[in-house]
């Protein structure tokens, strides 16, 4: 089965909008880590986030290493927040297995 | 600043021939490079993993006589996608490690596409 299940697969919301990404993990990881892939394709790195709760302006991650699963959250989405979100998790080899990621689509 | 350079950005080739890309580390040491392929409609998966002066390790259903990968020193690497298909359609990923456990860098990756 698959290692990393993200939920939901696509999400529409109206600009203001809060949005809760969620990631589950069926086996034990060393580390988790949070992507936005634009529409065009480039990955960049939202959070690093092995364990607890971080915080970048709008955005939170919170990963709970013991329970297998992390959340980001966007509060007040704005329509550049659309794109898609994936979740990885890293082993101590520095492998990064993906999640199929949460297509986010924000409406003026 | 640290980043990684992937060239070219975006490359057609035809079918049954090869397509090399490259992978620069600018502003710090890459002490691994990892190779990912995102395939139309999918999510990215690991081709290999390359640690300078180790073995390469690939993954399942990677083969180095299909990618083979060069990881000369620290700051470059270059992967190769032999007798291309249909099938090596995608988006590739190089992801430079500064220290091997931890989150790599990304570049922004090279887009092939295959006539």
């Amino acid at each position: 089965g698959q290692q990393v299940q993200q939920s939901p697969t696509s999400l529409v919301l109206q600009e203001g909008e809060n949005a809760e990404l969620q990631c589950n993990f069926s086996t034990s990881l060393n580390s988790m880590q949070w992507f936005y892939q634009r529409p065009g394709g480039s990955l960049i790195s939202v959070f690093y986030n092995p364990s607890g709760t971080k915080q970048s302006g709008r955005l939170t991650s919170t990963t709970v290493i013991k329970e297998r699963r992390s959340s980001l959250h966007i509060s007040s989405s704005q329509i550049t927040d659309s794109g898609t979100y994936l979740c990885a998790m890293g082993t101590n080899t520095g492998k990064l297995t993906f999640g199929d990621g949460t297509v986010l689509t924000v409406k003026p | 600043g640290a980043l990684v350079y992937q060239y070219p950005r975006r490359t057609i080739c035809k079918s049954g021939t090869s397509m090399r890309m490259e992978c620069q580390a600018v502003g710090f040491q890459a002490t691994s490079v990892a190779w990912y392929r995102q395939s139309p409609q999918k999510t990215f998966e690991l081709i290999a993993l390359s640690t300078v002066n180790s073995a390469i390790k690939y993954e399942q259903n990677f083969t180095q006589e299909k990618f083979p990968i060069s990881h000369p020193n620290l700051s470059f690497s270059s992967m190769t996608v032999l007798n291309a298909y249909l099938e090596d359609r995608g988006l590739y990923l190089c992801g430079a490690y500064r220290v091997s456990n931890q989150a790599p860098l990304f570049g922004e990756g090279t887009r092939l596409s295959v006539l």
